[in-house]
């Protein structure tokens, strides 16, 4: 499959704590992009990052990438209850049509 | 409007009869996406319209399942003879470009959710 496969499925944290989130991929991309989605919602985009980058912030933010591993992260610092919702990556770039992941389920308790 | 509109937002209807779901993307854009989400699952690629024209449909689960695009801007996606399995939210999310140029950002609408009775 080409699409990026995010991991855990799940996260449950309490506000303040960090929330990391991986995906993974199978071919060779030119960038990544990680979406957000609440509930009942699209999917908003938060980041991308291209493959000439190790590392990108955006506010609390933060997304790396390795493609010798062919995988990223997405750090949420000090999380917020309203930070609760689903994240999915997306491989993009190229002639490619981005593709989603099941995505992450983030629940963070007040 | 500002962002991507679809409508209706919610579709109920009965196993067997058509349904026409519609997409307006935000003005100017010309790249087109269909997505189908079934609860709790990931996105399933569709289609993708590059302007009135559709370079890939290779997501179109079966030949019950069409999409046009008119004028570079609304789109609809039609599904005949509907089945219990189609039941799913459908997404459509536009961007300024093609994928390859620069890999814009997606910007989706909230849905139809569409449900098969």
């Amino acid at each position: 499959s080409q699409q990026g496969e995010e991991d855990p499925q799940a996260l449950s944290i309490q506000e303040g704590e960090n929330a990391t989130m991986n995906c993974s991929y199978k071919t060779s991309i030119n960038n990544l992009q990680w979406y957000r989605q609440n509930s009942g919602r699209g999917l908003v985009h938060l980041i991308l990052i291209r493959s000439n980058e190790r590392e990108k912030h955006s506010g609390r933010l933060r997304v790396t990438l390795d493609t010798s591993k062919k995988s990223s992260s997405l750090l949420i610092t000090a999380s917020r209850a309203a930070d609760t919702a689903s994240y999915f990556c997306a491989r993009a770039g190229g002639s490619y049509i981005p593709t989603f992941g099941r995505g992450t389920s983030l629940i963070v308790h007040p | 409007g500002a962002g991507v509109s679809q409508s209706p937002s919610n579709k109920v209807t009965e196993k067997g009869k058509d349904v026409e779901l519609r997409c307006d993307p935000i003005s100017g854009h010309t790249a087109l996406y269909w997505y189908r989400q079934r609860l709790g699952q990931g996105l399933e690629f569709l289609i993708y319209f590059q302007g009135n024209s559709a370079p890939d449909k290779s997501g179109l689960p079966s030949d019950r399942f069409s999409a046009e695009r008119t004028g570079e801007s609304v789109s609809t996606l039609t599904i005949q003879r509907t089945q219990q399995e189609d039941s799913a939210v459908y997404l459509c999310a536009s961007s300024l470009g093609p994928p390859g140029t620069g890999a814009q950002p997606q910007h989706f609408g909230d849905g139809t959710r569409l449900s098969i009775l």
